[in-house]
């Protein structure tokens, strides 16, 4: 089993539409959680950064961290066809000998459609 | 946010070739980069986590002789691929920690496309 389970889509939804996405993860010790957006052939983007349960909004996005569920979220408000991309899910846990590594899930293809 | 370039952004090489790839960070100091690889449709794969002013941590199955990381400073490593081949053609990101005010998170340069024929 994975540490960090990400659909892999593709997700397509209509401009306009919120697009929902979201992450489950095993480690309890996970921390730190992010959201990446990569476009094609580009360097991941850091979108939100969570530390606590909870929600984050920034912009049209929000993000969500249900420890207990070991599962959090990213949402996006009104999407555009700007936002076709893949997401990407990451988390870290801050121990001495782990240095913020990432583990990612496996990304989400978003198409949205004009 | 942060800024972190890579360069250069693409290389063609001849088999054997060695190549060498830039990461800094722009407008911060960061004493831990990590070096990832990704192929098409697929999800980044860590190489190796590079701290400044010591040896880097390869992950397992990464060869440390092929990839030589050098952290020099607080706002650049460098990936060396030695006697690059076909398959060494691949996608390289590198990333910055960055633990400023209490954060903990990775910007990620660009990438860098390596084709060796």
């Amino acid at each position: 089993q994975k540490e960090v389970e990400q659909d892999p889509g593709p997700l397509s939804v209509p401009e306009g539409a919120i697009v929902s996405l979201n992450c489950t993860y095993s480690n309890s010790a996970f921390q730190y959680f992010m959201w990446y957006r990569q476009y094609s052939r580009k360097g991941p983007e850091l979108l939100m950064y969570t530390y606590s349960s909870g929600n984050k909004e920034d912009g049209r996005f929000t993000a969500q961290v249900d420890k207990s569920s070991k599962y959090i979220s990213l949402f996006i408000r009104d999407s555009q066809p700007s936002d076709s991309a893949t997401y990407l899910c990451a988390m870290s846990q801050m121990t001495t000998d782990s240095w913020g590594k990432l583990q990612f899930g496996a990304g989400t293809q978003v198409v949205v459609t004009p | 946010g942060a800024v972190v370039s890579q360069h250069p952004s693409r290389v063609i090489c001849k088999s054997g070739t060695s190549v060498k790839i830039e990461c800094r960070s722009l407008d911060f100091q960061a004493t831990t980069m990590f070096w990832y690889r990704q192929f098409p449709k697929q999800s980044l794969m860590l190489m190796a986590t590079s701290n400044e002013g010591s040896k880097a941590t390869y992950e397992q199955g990464v060869e440390k002789d092929k990839f030589l990381i050098n952290h020099a400073s607080l706002t650049l490593s460098t990936l060396t691929v030695t006697s690059a081949h076909p398959e060494d053609s691949s996608f390289y990101i590198c990333s910055a920690r960055d633990t400023r005010t209490g954060a903990d998170t990775q910007y990620f340069g660009p990438g860098t496309r390596l084709t060796v024929l």
